[in-house]
């Protein structure tokens, strides 16, 4: 079993609409969330992180924290042409600084 | 300002040769790694230095030298590589080695090897 799942999608989407992309993670040690966004041949960018159980809203993303079932999303509202990207969720252990990536989900908003 | 700049962007090399990566950042941050990213792959984890010690090495072989001169700069010293070793090689900062803090990447530098 992988440490970080994803779906790799391709995830299509129409412009507007409601993108939602689901990571789930196997040790229940994991302390830290965060979402990415890399585009084609540029490096990630960090988009959303979240510690808590519980929903985290900036802007148009909301992460969401389920600990009990070690599952993690992220939902893009009002979805742009310019969200078409590969997103990475990542993780980290209580006390760690290695970051472990899942395979990461394509999106591809369709205008 | 979350920028972390490493340069070059684009390298190409020959299996004999020896060049450096090299990558820096202003923001004080104390925890610097090294990702190495194949195509349509994620980031896999190199190199983590805390406070310019080096506390993490996933097994990377010698022919890839990691060095923190000071808690600003982070290095790259490859050497005698192969054509599988061809990818990007991202950089990244943290602020405080240990708390889970946000991690920040460069653009990373899009090695060849011939």
């Amino acid at each position: 079993q992988k440490e970080v799942e994803q779906n790799s999608g391709p995830l299509s989407v129409p412009e507007g609409a409601i993108a939602s992309l689901n990571c789930t993670y196997s040790d229940r040690g994991s302390q830290s969330f965060f979402w990415y966004r890399q585009y084609s041949g540029k490096s990630p960018e960090l988009i959303m992180f979240i510690y808590s159980n519980g929903d985290k809203e900036d802007g148009r993303f909301t992460a969401q924290l389920n600990k009990a079932s070690q599952y993690v999303s992220l939902l893009i509202r009002d979805s742009q042409p310019s969200d078409s990207a590969t997103y990475l969720c990542a993780v980290t252990l209580f006390g760690n600084e290695k970051l472990t990536f899942g395979t990461g989900t394509r999106l591809t908003i369709i205008p | 300002d979350t920028e972390v700049t490493q340069t070059p962007k684009h390298l190409v090399m020959g299996m004999t040769n020896k060049k450096s990566l090299k990558c820096e950042q202003h923001m004080g941050h104390r925890a610097m790694y090294w990702y190495k990213q194949k195509a349509k792959k994620p980031p896999e984890l190199m190199f983590v230095y805390s406070y310019e010690k080096l506390s993490i090495n996933e097994s990377v072989p010698s022919r890839f030298s990691p060095e923190c001169p000071n808690s600003s700069l982070l290095n790259l010293h490859l050497h005698a590589l192969q054509p599988e070793d061809s990818a990007l090689y991202l950089c990244a900062s943290s602020q405080v080695p240990g708390t889970n803090t946000e991690a920040f990447f460069g653009q990373g530098t899009r090695l060849t090897v011939v």
